[in-house]
């Protein structure tokens, strides 16, 4: 089945320092490849997407690139901010499919 | 405002009494979903909706059910909860896009 691989956590950076989360994944098919975010006490939020090979999905400063050769969609950030702390998942769907699979999260703190 | 709505955003009750929680979106998704969020598990989908009348089990099924009678509403029941069921749950809904909007969250507790 379907799966998806985070690096592992808690990620512990400074104020201005490069974020990179890895995330690698395994399915059939075509999937579309999403980040979200959750902060404390609340939902996820959808963060940014990729529909396919080599898309680059971006927001916020936040990118990530479809890679299918390798299977991942690393999540960058060139200068993380304190507002930036979070759990940031990476997730993917497969086309007109109502099944999602999310990887576990990785837990950014960002320190002034 | 574009929003799932879930209710209760916490809950604690007892083995085997019966509970619902409620979902409803405001967008008019075809795509709805229920999630329980674990420390160390991660985000596990429990049941989906394609669209109205048209259900199917995720990755943790066992315990739970749902309907979509109606294309705004996805309630989650729980027939006769357990306290392996205690978990903070999402309802999540999506369009054509494929990202999905998750609400606030359920926290529930089964003692």
């Amino acid at each position: 089945g379907d799966s998806v691989t985070q690096m592992e956590g808690p990620v512990t950076l400074s104020e201005e320092a490069f974020l990179t989360i890895n995330c690698t994944y395994t399915a059939t098919g075509y999937p579309s490849l999403f980040w979200y975010v959750q902060y404390p006490g609340e939902g996820l939020q959808l963060l940014l997407k990729a529909t396919k090979a080599d898309d680059k999905g971006s927001n916020k400063g936040f990118e990530a690139t479809y890679r299918k050769e390798t299977t991942s969609f690393h999540l960058e950030k060139g200068s993380v901010q304190v507002s930036d702390s979070a759990v940031y998942f990476c997730a993917l769907r497969n086309t007109n499919a109502g099944k999602s699979t999310f990887g576990d999260g990785t837990t950014l703190t960002v320190k002034p | 405002e574009a929003q799932v709505t879930q209710n209760p955003r916490y809950l604690i009750t007892v083995t085997g009494k019966k509970l619902t929680v409620t979902c409803s979106q405001n967008m008019n998704h075809e795509y709805m979903s229920w999630y329980r969020q674990d420390p160390g598990l991660g985000l596990r989908q429990i049941y989906y909706s394609m669209n109205v009348e048209v259900t199917d089990k995720g990755d943790v099924p066992e315990g739970y059910k749902v309907s979509r009678k109606e294309k705004r509403n996805f309630p989650l029941i729980l027939e006769s909860p357990s306290p392996n069921q205690t978990s903070l749950y999402f309802c999540a809904s999506s369009g054509s896009n494929y990202g999905y909007t998750f609400g606030s969250g359920t926290r529930l507790t089964v003692v």
